[in-house]
């Protein structure tokens, strides 16, 4: 009964790397979304994975950002040449269902980046 | 596209007062109101939903489509209820519109 985790939980990096982040949702869980939190704003949706397939990405700020959910549970969050705008925490949530009452989001710790 | 604002980013009353949290939203359909909170280094969790109409710590919220606007009040703060809160807003409907959309928060800081 493990929620929905997340690693790394801090990870720095320097101008131009690229980076991938990890999210494990709750077993079972068709849909999964990834959210961008700056400091001091709400969370910014990003994409959303109903199992597998990837129906919305307009989130995602630029082509330097992809992500995958190759067998419809685990997803990678994918950054290229990260720049210091990209500085924020990372956050992931699943839901049992997308819609209806089974439709509540449960979030993880999210993953803190930093670029230096 | 939606949009959720909510007014004050800190709000700050004294333990026992009401406490009333603004959101007011932006949207052309029917959309699904939520109350988020995230209490300290702890992860962000639904406080309540609309749609379920219930009171949730001696919370409530009602939706009022005139005003655009999902208010989120309680009548007895207490101490454990300083936290950030966060309204957001869903579009329902499928086609990939499930990502929330959340207000900037709002630092609740309940003194003694």
């Amino acid at each position: 009964g493990a929620g929905v985790s997340q690693s790394p939980r801090y990870k720095v990096a320097k101008r131009g790397q690229d980076v991938a982040l990890r999210c494990d949702p709750i077993s079972g869980h068709v849909s999964l979304f990834w959210y961008q939190q700056a400091l001091g704003q709400g969370p910014e949706f990003l994409t959303y994975f109903q199992n597998e397939a990837q129906l919305d990405k307009s989130g995602l700020p630029s082509d330097r950002f992809f992500a995958e959910r190759p067998e419809g549970s685990v997803s990678t969050l994918k950054i290229q040449r990260t720049q210091q705008e990209d500085s924020a925490v990372y956050l992931c949530a699943s839901s049992f269902r997308s819609e209806g009452l089974n439709n509540e989001q449960f979030f993880g710790p999210g993953t803190r980046l930093t670029v230096l | 596209a939606q949009r959720v604002t909510q007014p004050e980013k800190l709000l700050s009353v004294f333990k026992g007062a009401p406490v009333e949290l603004k959101c007011n939203y932006s949207y052309s359909g029917s959309p699904e109101l939520f109350w988020y909170v995230q209490y300290s280094r702890q992860r962000l969790q639904l406080l309540l939903r609309h749609i379920s109409r219930e009171s949730i710590k001696g919370f409530t919220a009602d939706l009022n489509k005139g005003e655009t606007s999902f208010h989120l009040k309680k009548p007895f703060a207490q101490e454990e209820d300083s936290a950030m809160y966060y309204c957001a807003l869903r579009a329902p409907g499928g086609g990939g519109a499930d990502g929330l959309t959340f207000g900037k928060g709002t630092h609740l800081i309940i003194q003694p």
